[in-house]
């Protein structure tokens, strides 16, 4: 069955770069959430999707935005790149709750960013 | 705002023993409930997912249950093996379904 997919799995930035992570959610799924899991730490929500529009926002800093676009794919834009931000993203999918599920999430294998 | 707290933080258990993972939460005001295995720097796996309106949930050798009234849920892992060994998070949503709030996680090690 096909997965969620996350792209770039790996990535290096110096501070002060900019960076953009995509996901590519389950087939039919129509919510994307993006999570940021810092060194030994339980992940964090950032910011969700449900349809294209923004539905919930978590500890996302200023310095990132997000999307989803027509084909349900999204993408997490980060600006100003600090030592901070070093730390696995991951996105996960699900069926909304009006969409007739119980709005299960599943997660993509993760992106590892590094700042140097 | 929802804090989840899971107890214990480490576990370290022979193997073929019966264990019991803890997660609390503050408000009971959820939607569902979703535990979730992570391998070490890896991503998270599903195990299972329970709906506030219901008390448990089984798949193989594991068990969930929720209390929500009083912001528990258990997960059972029965006759552990060391493939069991992994950090297990739970996570609760908001009523809205939109939002999901992480534990802080339980690293078991099932010895061999």
């Amino acid at each position: 069955a096909a997965g969620v997919i996350q792209s770039p799995r790996h990535l290096i930035k110096e501070k002060r770069e900019t960076a953009t992570l995509k996901c590519y959610p389950i087939p039919r799924h129509d919510t994307v959430y993006w999570y940021q899991q810092g060194p030994g730490q339980d992940p964090q929500f950032l910011i969700s999707f449900y349809e294209k529009m923004q539905s919930d926002k978590g500890s996302i800093p200023d310095r990132f935005s997000a999307q989803q676009f027509s084909d349900y794919h999204s993408e997490l834009n980060m600006s100003s790149l600090e030592l901070g931000d070093s730390a696995l993203y991951f996105c996960a999918s699900s069926l909304s709750l009006t969409g007739g599920s119980y709005n299960e999430q599943f997660f993509g294998p993760g992106t590892r960013l590094t700042v140097l | 705002k929802q804090e989840v707290t899971q107890i214990p933080a480490a576990l370290s258990v022979p193997e073929g023993e019966n264990l019991v993972l803890n997660c609390s939460f503050t408000d009971s005001a959820i939607y569902n409930l979703q535990w979730f295995r992570q391998d070490p720097g890896k991503g998270l796996t599903s195990l299972l997912l329970i709906q506030s309106s219901q008390r448990e949930q089984t798949s193989g050798r594991l068990n969930a249950s929720l209390d929500k009234s009083s912001g528990r849920s258990t997960l059972y892992i029965a006759a552990s093996q060391p493939g069991d060994s992994a950090t297990y998070l739970c996570a609760v949503s908001s009523n809205t379904g939109n939002q999901f709030y992480f534990g802080t996680g339980t690293s078991l090690t099932v010895i061999p």
